[in-house]
């Protein structure tokens, strides 16, 4: 079945400076890569999610880049604000069940 | 238009007590997942189930743990004789279309097994 691998499991970045946040999966069927986002004691939320048939997608400060050949993907932040602290899960699904990474937790610096 | 309400949002339990999560989905949608969520930890996948199926069982324990989704009422995680590793943040989330589109998160059942 799927596996996915998240890194870092923890990231401290300055305000203002950009956070990359790097996952690879092992099924080569999969197809469908959203990110989720999940502040502490709520639900995850999805914040982008890109399809095997493009390369990237970008909505505002957020981006998000697939290399289906070395089957792996990330999310990048730019401009990074306070609120932007939280957990980050990616996932990657086939067509049926959608698989995590473990998460990596955010921490925005003053 | 209500989201994926799970209840109950907190539940305590005995060891060897049984705990029944429900999870009604969102308006329109046939697909419900339920992940496991350990502290610090990821979204773990249980199961995938449609109304009177389940799809994929493939992350559930083998036993004391089962999932059913009626043709009527929500979607049922229970687990019977519980132990304390079960003491976990159980969420249900549910999907217009299978696997590929975005899933709609409860707000979770904690369980904590004294």
């Amino acid at each position: 079945g799927e596996n996915v691998e998240q890194h870092p499991s923890t990231l401290s970045v300055q305000e203002g400076d950009s956070a990359v946040i790097k996952c690879t999966y092992s099924d080569s069927a999969s197809n469908y890569f959203p990110w989720y986002k999940q502040e502490l004691g709520k639900r995850p939320q999805l914040i982008i999610d890109i399809r095997s048939n493009v390369g990237e997608k970008k909505d505002q400060r957020i981006a998000v880049t697939l290399n289906k050949t070395a089957k792996h993907f990330s999310l990048h932040i730019t401009e990074t604000q306070p609120e932007d602290s939280a957990v980050y899960f990616c996932a990657a699904s086939s067509g049926d069940k959608i698989i995590f990474g473990k998460g990596t937790r955010l921490h925005i610096l003053p | 238009n209500a989201g994926v309400m799970q209840n109950p949002r907190h539940l305590v339990r005995r060891r060897g007590q049984e705990a029944r999560l429900r999870c009604s989905p969102m308006k329109g949608h046939s697909h419900v997942y339920w992940y496991r969520q350990l502290p610090e930890e990821g979204l773990k996948f249980m199961v995938y189930l449609q109304k009177e199926n389940i799809i994929d069982e493939s992350g559930m324990p083998k036993e004391r743990f089962s999932a059913e989704f009626p043709k009527e009422g929500p979607s049922i995680l229970r687990i019977q004789q519980v132990v304390r590793g079960d003491s976990a943040a159980y969420f249900c989330a549910s999907s217009r279309d299978t696997g590929t589109g975005e899933l709609f998160f409860g707000e979770g059942s904690r369980l904590t097994v004294l």
